[in-house]
């Protein structure tokens, strides 16, 4: 059972590549999310979703774009990296509705430099 | 904004020894749930604890418990008879209950603890 799964673990990007990350959950959970950790400031929620073809703005949304085409998939890009982006961004699932909800499974994170 | 503040950057304890990490937190919802994740060097989150607000009684599992403060808006982690395999660092977490809140956190920043042989 392999939970969730991020992909790729380490990227090195120069400013104004693009990139995709993917987070890939075989337990049929419906709401995903992605979260970017930077020291001194924890988990920051970017973008979330509650369903296939459903997503929705998270706290620090601005530079990222996501999409849901499958249920088990949550893709999050970078249309134009910056040094700002630098960052361990996590993807994490959870069930639908009452205590589940708050439950969340963590994937091992994806390393991002931008230089 | 509703936040989590981790005052403590830093922790250390003797192995076998007992410490508290500290957490409070800004709502105003009445009904919402609280955690501690742990994050090893591997970086993986881990829950360790999950509190319901709506529950008086602390929540604990094996060596971890919390002392949870309603109405001061604090949630506490204890951790006894501490062993090495306990360093990481902890975060304490914030969700909204009921249905539109979609099992969103709020994160603090975090408290790196350290465990001495």
């Amino acid at each position: 059972n392999a939970g969730v799964t991020q992909t790729p673990k380490f990227r090195v990007l120069k400013t104004g590549q693009s990139m995709t990350l993917l987070c890939a959950q075989d337990m049929n959970h419906e709401y995903m999310y992605w979260y970017r950790q930077d020291p001194g400031m924890g988990l920051r929620l970017i973008h979330y979703s509650v369903g296939e073809g459903t997503t929705a703005k998270g706290e620090v949304p601005d530079g990222y774009n996501v999409s849901r085409l499958k249920k088990q998939n949550f893709l999050l890009g970078l249309e134009s990296a910056a040094p700002s982006q630098t960052s361990v961004y996590f993807c994490a699932s959870s069930k639908r509705g009452g205590s589940g909800a708050n439950v969340l499974t963590f994937g091992a994170g994806s390393r991002l430099t931008v230089l | 904004a509703q936040t989590v503040t981790q005052s403590q950057p830093e922790m250390s304890v003797q192995e076998a020894e007992t410490v508290t990490l500290s957490c409070t937190y800004d709502t105003s919802e009445s009904d919402y749930y609280l955690f501690w994740y742990k994050q090893p060097p591997s970086r993986q989150m881990i829950l360790v604890i999950r509190q319901e607000a709506y529950k008086q009684q602390n929540a604990t599992e094996n060596r971890f418990s919390v002392n949870f403060q309603k109405a001061a808006k604090s949630f506490s982690l204890k951790i006894s008879d501490s062993q090495l395999g306990d360093a990481a660092m902890y975060f304490c977490a914030r969700a909204n209950a009921g249905g539109t809140s979609y099992g969103k956190l709020t994160f603090g920043q975090g408290t790196i603890l350290t465990v001495h042989p």
